[in-house]
């Protein structure tokens, strides 16, 4: 089964700075996704990648999937107070009956101190 | 607005009894999901549904129960079979092979 791999589990960065979050999968990645979620909330889709190099950004947030599709890495640039929270990534993967679901890590969790 | 709700945002249950999560979309998508998220394990899939009328248990699903009557509700039963319920539960849908869309959460507690 496929495992996702996040680091760090937790980070506390000062506001300004930037920030890189990892996710590395023990399998190919055919599809990635990353999500935001505030404690005790649902969770944000943030973006989705697919192919091996792609990169994408959202205002401050960027994220990549490397050339062989086996770790994303999402960067935060001039991180601020409402960027905190957890950030998890989630991969897809098939089952036996065919069905397409999402594998997620445990999540990182982001503080940013003013 | 379109968008997945979830009911009640705090549930509390006693031993024995069984509970029922509501999850509702508007988004007319296909797919829907429950997970179960618990500190330091993520997100664990419960039982998930990609047409009405039909469901697949997931790799939780003991001592959980679902049902797909219609497209836009997919509830959850927690029953007292499940002996470790406490956790906080997420609803989500998705349009065939793309992103899932996700509820509020609902937070179980067993007292």
């Amino acid at each position: 089964s496929q495992e996702l791999e996040q680091s760090p589990q937790s980070l506390i960065v000062q506001e300004g700075k930037n920030l890189t979050i990892n996710c590395t999968s023990s399998k190919t990645l055919y599809g990635l996704y990353w999500y935001k979620q505030k404690y005790g909330e649902g969770l944000i889709f943030l973006m989705m990648l697919q192919k091996g190099g792609e990169e994408k950004s959202h205002e401050k947030i960027t994220a990549k999937l490397d050339e062989k599709k086996q770790q994303s890495s999402l960067h935060i640039t001039a991180s601020q107070p409402s960027h905190a929270g957890i950030y998890l990534c989630g991969a897809d993967t098939m089952n036996s009956g065919g069905y397409q679901k999402v594998t997620f890590g445990i999540g990182t969790k982001l503080q940013v101190i003013p | 607005d379109g968008g997945i709700t979830q009911s009640p945002k705090y549930l509390f249950r006693k031993e024995g009894q069984n509970v029922t999560l509501s999850c509702e979309q508007n988004l007319n998508h296909d797919a829907m999901y429950w997970y179960r998220q618990d500190p330091g394990q993520g997100l664990r899939l419960i039982y998930y549904s990609q047409i009405v009328n039909d469901f697949q248990k997931g790799d939780i699903a003991e001592g959980y129960s679902v049902s797909r009557e219609k497209k836009e509700s997919f509830p959850l039963t927690v029953t007292s079979a499940q002996k470790n319920p406490t956790a906080f539960y997420l609803c989500a849908s998705s349009s065939g092979a793309h992103e899932q869309f996700f509820g509020p959460g609902t937070r179980l507690t067993v007292l």
